[in-house]
């Protein structure tokens, strides 16, 4: 899978909007955007995909630049339950048998009253 | 049924034990996975099974042995670990080997000690 990069950290007040960045400039044409989150003390949980178009769904939004080159997870109004780290995966058509998902460092998002 | 379930929670084993990790799913998904996940970490790739087989095995130890006895079920049998081998073991499954159009939906892991 091709490498993204996100910021380490970010903060957030409560029921304001949050832009959370990721930049995937080796992105190949068929490669499909996904975003998960991990709260504390539990696994990943899945947030969003996409692959060209913009996408929402009742989590989140998923704005795709039109170069496919970065993208940006919108969560519209945080709350406190939104304080999780979020990761960026480029998940490639396949290779082989069976598909990897191969998580970066992602972002600490957190979020204050 | 949306869930992976895993068992036990936690563990905690000394260097001589046998255990077993334990994971569940009943959505139909034919693709699961182990993930090793250290503190403060992300989670790392450990092994994929597709429709039962075992399609990749990412230099894994020896002494961590999967085993995925039907369509439902994942184990991770654990042998002769060593302290550094204490994580939180994430067990997850997709719709079909690529998951592209799905995602992954994990357990909520099984957080492993060694004694």
């Amino acid at each position: 899978d091709a490498k993204t990069t996100q910021p380490n950290s970010m903060e957030s007040n409560e029921e304001e909007p949050v832009h959370l960045p990721c930049n995937h400039s080796t992105i190949s044409g068929t490669d499909y955007i996904h975003w998960y989150r991990q709260l504390p003390s539990q696994g990943p949980e899945y947030v969003i995909h996409g692959l060209t178009s913009n996408v929402n769904n009742r989590m989140a939004s998923l704005a795709i630049a039109e170069d496919r080159k970065s993208s940006t997870l919108i969560l519209h109004r945080a709350t406190l339950r939104d304080a999780a780290v979020y990761y960026c995966i480029l998940r490639d058509p396949l290779t082989g048998t069976a598909s990897k998902l191969t998580f970066g460092t992602g972002t600490r998002l957190q979020v204050t009253l | 049924d949306t869930e992976v379930t895993q068992t036990p929670k936690h563990l905690v084993m000394g260097m001589t034990n046998k255990k077993s990790l334990k994971c569940e799913q009943h959505m139909g998904h034919r693709a699961m996975y182990w993930y090793k996940q250290k503190a403060k970490k992300p989670p790392e790739l450990m092994f994929v099974y597709s429709y039962e087989k075992l399609s990749i095995n990412e230099s894994v130890p020896s002494r961590f042995s999967p085993e995925c006895p039907n369509s439902s079920l994942l184990n991770l049998h654990l042998h002769a670990l060593q302290p550094e081998d204490s994580a939180l073991y994430l067990c997850a499954s997709s719709q079909d080997r690529r998951g592209l159009n799905y995602g992954y939906t994990f357990g909520s892991g099984t957080r492993l000690t060694v004694v």
